[in-house]
C-alpha cells in the first residue's frame, strides 16, 4: 500500500498569500495518478486537480499542481477567503488507493 | 449534472447492521466504478468499498472486510453499502462517490453512529 504524507499539517497564511501544499508518496506512483480534494468544515469534499496537474471542470487558475515520482505540490497563487480548508492528496496509481492524511489552510 | 445523493444513515448499537443507499444522475452510471468513502469525526477520509462497473470486481479495506458489502444496481442508478456487526468505530460520515481513479463527484454524505 502507497502512504501518502502531507506537509504540513496546518498552513497559517493571510488572504492573498501564496499556498505551498506538499504530498509525499511512500513509493514512485510511476504514472501521473495523484489528485487533489478541498472540503470545507461541514461539506462534502470537492475534486480540484487530477493527472497532477489538470484542473477539474471550473476549478480556478490560482490552483496549481506538480510533481512527479513520490513528490508533489498544490499551490494556491493568492489565497482567497473560500480558499480556507483543508486539502487531501489523493494517489489512484496503485490498489487501493490512498489519501494522504490533509493538510489545514488557516487564516493567519 | 451529476448528483448523488446518500441515505439510511443512523443511530445503531454495536454489532447492528444498516444499510446504506447513493442514488446517481446525470451520468452513465454503469460505466463508472464507484467508491464509499468515510469520514470519522475530525479525521481524514478513508476508502472502504470499490465497485467496479462490471460489478464483479470489488475492493474493501481492511478495516470493514468481512463485514461491510458493496453492490450496485445499474437499472435504478443505485448503489449500495451494507454494513453488518458495526462497531463503535465504524462512527462516521460515510460519502459515495463517482470514480474515474480519482473521486470527480462526491455525494453530501450520511452519518452514522454506533453506539450503546
Amino acid at each position: 500500500e502507497i502512504v501518502l504524507t502531507q506537509s504540513p499539517g496546518t498552513l497559517s497564511l493571510s488572504p492573498g498569500e501564496r499556498a505551498t501544499l506538499s504530498c509525499r508518496a511512500s513509493l514512485s506512483l510511476g504514472g501521473n495518478y495523484l489528485a487533489w480534494y478541498q472540503q470545507k468544515p461541514g461539506q462534502a469534499p470537492t475534486f480540484l486537480i487530477y493527472d497532477v496537474s489538470t484542473r477539474a471542470t471550473g476549478i480556478p487558475d490560482r490552483f496549481s499542481g506538480s510533481g512527479s515520482g513520490t513528490d508533489f505540490t498544490l499551490t494556491i497563487s493568492r489565497l482567497e477567503p473560500e480558499d480556507f480548508a483543508v486539502y487531501y492528496c489523493q494517489q489512484y496509481g496503485s490498489s487501493p488507493r490512498t489519501f494522504g492524511p490533509g493538510t489545514r489552510v488557516e487564516i493567519k | 449534472e451529476v448528483q448523488l445523493l446518500e441515505s439510511g444513515g443512523g443511530l445503531v448499537q454495536p454489532g447492528g447492521s444498516l444499510r446504506l443507499s447513493c442514488v446517481a444522475s446525470g451520468f452513465t452510471f454503469s460505466n463508472f466504478a464507484m467508491t464509499w468513502v468515510r469520514q470519522a469525526p475530525g479525521k481524514g477520509l478513508e476508502p472502504v468499498s470499490v465497485i467496479w462497473g462490471d460489478i464483479d470486481n470489488t475492493y474493501y479495506a481492511a478495516s470493514v472486510r468481512g463485514r461491510f458489502a458493496i453492490s450496485r444496481d445499474n437499472a435504478k442508478n443505485t448503489l449500495y453499502l451494507q454494513m453488518n456487526s458495526l462497531r463503535v468505530e465504524d462512527t462516521a460520515v460515510y460519502y459515495c462517490a463517482k470514480t474515474d481513479g480519482y473521486l470527480d463527484r462526491w455525494g453530501q454524505g450520511t452519518l452514522v453512529t454506533v453506539s450503546a
